[in-house]
């Protein structure tokens, strides 16, 4: 079965520091796919990025990067120059080729402080 | 473009008596699905629905939980009764297809419930 698992409960830090969140998953599928939610606190949860499990290419969007590492089963989130803006909590999910569902991680909740 | 709408907002109810939420998804979104979010977890899928049609119900508590979207569009998640470990955010959310060629789900801001 597939499960996502996001260790960092909680993580704090001051604005314009850099901050990674971890995700790490586990599957017995080929093909699969990886996603990051955010969710700011007016609640409703926002896609930012997915990735094919035969696209390992990182990917930069602005302050935004993943690292997708299938050696590790990782898909990492780090903020650059992080921002009060930023502070949210970020789900990390998967979802399989054959039904699509989306799997999720616990979230971890990211505190920005100015 | 105007974004998934859900209503109420926020709902105080005493267990074992009854709430609806409503979710009137993206237009032209085929796909709707209601999710669970318990505090400190992740969304928990309820029930997907394929225009009028449920693609997915296997973890809806059927006894107590029933949804439905007539004419494929707004659909009603209703709880009946309620029990104490029933509170939780209800998420409504819409995709274009099932085809995960894109993988993007459009979230509304949710419903939050307390059972007291």
């Amino acid at each position: 079965a597939q499960k996502v698992t996001q260790a960092q409960t909680e993580i704090s830090v001051v604005e314009k520091e850099d901050v990674t969140l971890d995700c790490v998953y586990e599957t017995r599928d080929t093909t699969y796919y990886l996603f990051w939610y955010k969710q700011p606190p007016s609640g409703e949860l926002v896609f930012l990025i997915r990735r094919n499990s035969f696209d390992e290419q990182n990917e930069i969007s602005g302050r935004y990067s993943w690292n997708f590492q299938k050696s590790t089963s990782s898909f990492n989130f780090t903020i650059t120059a992080s921002q009060v803006v930023d502070s949210a909590v970020y789900f990390c999910a998967s979802s399989r080729e054959s039904n699509y569902q989306l799997i999720w991680g616990a979230g971890t909740k990211l505190i920005i402080k100015p | 473009e105007a974004g998934v709408a859900q209503s109420p907002r926020y709902k105080i109810i005493e267990k074992r008596q009854s709430v609806a939420f409503w979710c009137n998804p993206i237009s032209g979104h085929a796909t709707l699905y209601w999710y669970q979010q318990i505090l400190g977890q992740g969304p928990k899928l309820l029930i997907q629905f394929q225009n009028n049609g449920v693609v997915d119900d296997s973890q809806l508590p059927k006894d107590r939980f029933s949804a439905e979207r007539l004419k494929g569009v707004d659909s009603t998640l209703k709880i009946q009764p309620a029990k104490l470990e029933d509170s939780a955010v209800y998420l409504c959310a819409s995709s274009l297809l099932r085809d995960w060629n894109t993988g993007e789900l459009f979230f509304g801001e949710g419903s939050r419930l307390t059972v007291l």
